[in-house]
């Protein structure tokens, strides 16, 4: 299954509301997760099933969609936000990953 | 703390066997809860996953891989390892270890999300 992200990349500034989308080939139910990676990092669980908060994230990343389309929203960007994140589909083998959406400051 | 580190050469030659080692702390590996994976990720390109391991030895891999895997786990050491055959400079990428959920099972990954990840290894394939 093919995950589509878009933007590719996008600046924004401290404060701001971001949407990423993420398309999938084919319906893949809510099965999706986000993952935030910061440079020289390794990947970080955002959300799972589409739209539930991984324990210790903050509540201003929000996830929402099913079928073949779905968002991540951050709703006031902060510095620590910066990176890039990437969705993953978990409805069937392989697990695809998205090509990433980089968040740069504007 | 539950923590998972990724060890093996950070060279290896066109044609020969990379091999990795991730070794699980903190936690035992024999987890009926949990599988374990590796995931790459290409000099500034995206994640790829390459395959999971039960603790008992049940492998789950990517057949879209190039290169053939193997995946093996020594409960012994509370470890997991991987060895992707014939590489070529295709393969070369940071090598990550993580853990997932069996969740709902091991034909739909439905909660096959990593919520732990090993800082990574970065694997370079060049003579």
């Amino acid at each position: 299954i093919l995950l589509t992200q878009s933007p590719s990349s996008l600046s924004a500034s401290v404060g701001d509301r971001v949407t990423i989308t993420c398309r999938a080939s084919q319906g893949i139910g809510s099965y999706l997760a986000w993952y935030q990676q910061k440079s020289g990092k390794a990947p970080k669980l955002l959300i799972y099933a589409a739209s539930t908060l991984q324990s210790g994230v903050p509540p201003r990343f929000s996830g929402s969609g099913s079928g073949t389309d779905f968002t991540l929203t951050i709703s006031s960007l902060q510095p620590e936000d910066f990176a890039t994140y990437y969705c993953q589909q978990l409805n069937t083998k392989p697990l695809t990953f998205g090509g990433g959406t980089k968040v740069e400051i504007k | 703390q539950l923590q998972l580190q990724e060890s093996g050469p950070g060279l290896v030659k066109p044609s020969e066997t990379l091999s990795l080692t991730c070794t699980v702390s903190g936690a035992s590996i024999t987890t009926t809860t949990y599988l374990w994976g590796w995931v790459r990720q290409s000099p500034g390109k995206g994640l790829e996953w390459i395959g999971s391991i039960y603790y008992a030895g049940n492998t789950y891999d990517n057949p879209s891989l190039k290169s053939p895997v193997t995946m093996s786990v020594d409960t012994s050491r509370n470890q997991f390892s991987l060895k992707v055959n014939s590489v070529t400079a295709a393969d070369t990428a940071i090598y990550y270890c993580a853990r997932h959920l069996i969740g709902s099972g091991t034909y739909y990954p439905h909660d096959w999300y990593f919520d732990l990840w090993g800082r990574g290894t970065l694997v370079t394939v060049s003579s």
